[in-house]
């Protein structure tokens, strides 16, 4: 079956300090790992997919990674209004489930 | 514009009773979705459809029912609903079944 596992499950970070999202995943046959965000009582707000290792993509002060084991969500000087939950997922079939992490609540301080 | 809507956002309704959520997407995809997020956020699928025909059928209680009249809608019919039920359900589309989904607002379900 297939696990995804995000850590930590809370940051917490001064507006300004760099840090990193984890996201680990044990599957079988990777065909996608997708990064959302959500806002509070809000839906998950797509962010990125990735396909292979190696593969990086950026937007503003986010940039994802992804290796054969687990993907990296950067974020560089971060500001309050990135304070959100980040979601990880991954579809492994043919079809278009996708497996979802518990995410990782982050919180940015002025 | 909004892309993914729901109704309602918010339920509050008895034990025993039926209810409907609707679901629509003016994003021309052709594949949607039904998620549950439970209390502790945790997101899982329960449901999928691409052109109207169910692809994905998850592990759910038969009191749970979609229904894709067309492309653009997906509804979810609860009976019999039980406190276990009280959950956020998101609502998803995509364009073909490989591609990122968009998801909606979410309908807040309390079941008393």
């Amino acid at each position: 079956e297939d696990q995804v596992t995000q850590s930590p499950e809370a940051l917490r970070l001064q507006e300004g300090e760099s840090s990193s999202l984890n996201c680990s995943y044990t599957v079988s046959g990777l065909r996608g790992l997708f990064w959302y965000r959500q806002d509070p009582g809000k839906g998950p707000e797509f962010l990125f997919t990735l396909y292979s290792a190696g593969e990086e993509k950026e937007k503003e002060r986010l940039k994802a990674t992804l290796t054969k084991k687990e993907s990296f969500l950067h974020i560089t000087a971060p500001k309050p209004e990135d304070s959100a939950t980040y979601l990880c997922a991954v579809r492994t079939g043919a079809n278009s489930k996708l497996t979802f992490g518990k995410g990782i609540t982050l919180s940015v301080r002025p | 514009d909004t892309a993914v809507s729901q109704t309602p956002k918010y339920l509050v309704t008895q034990m025993g009773n039926d209810k409907s959520i609707k679901c629509e997407q003016n994003l021309g995809h052709d594949t949607m979705y039904w998620y549950k997020q439970d209390s502790k956020k945790f997101l899982k699928i329960m449901f999928s459809y691409n052109n109207k025909e169910l692809i994905i059928n998850e592990t759910v209680p038969n009191r749970f029912s979609p229904k894709s009249p067309d492309k653009a809608h997906l509804n979810l019919h609860i009976n019999s609903l039980e406190l276990g039920d009280s959950a956020v359900y998101f609502c998803a589309s995509s364009q073909e079944r490989v591609n990122e989904q968009f998801f909606g607002p979410g309908t807040r379900l309390t079941v008393l």
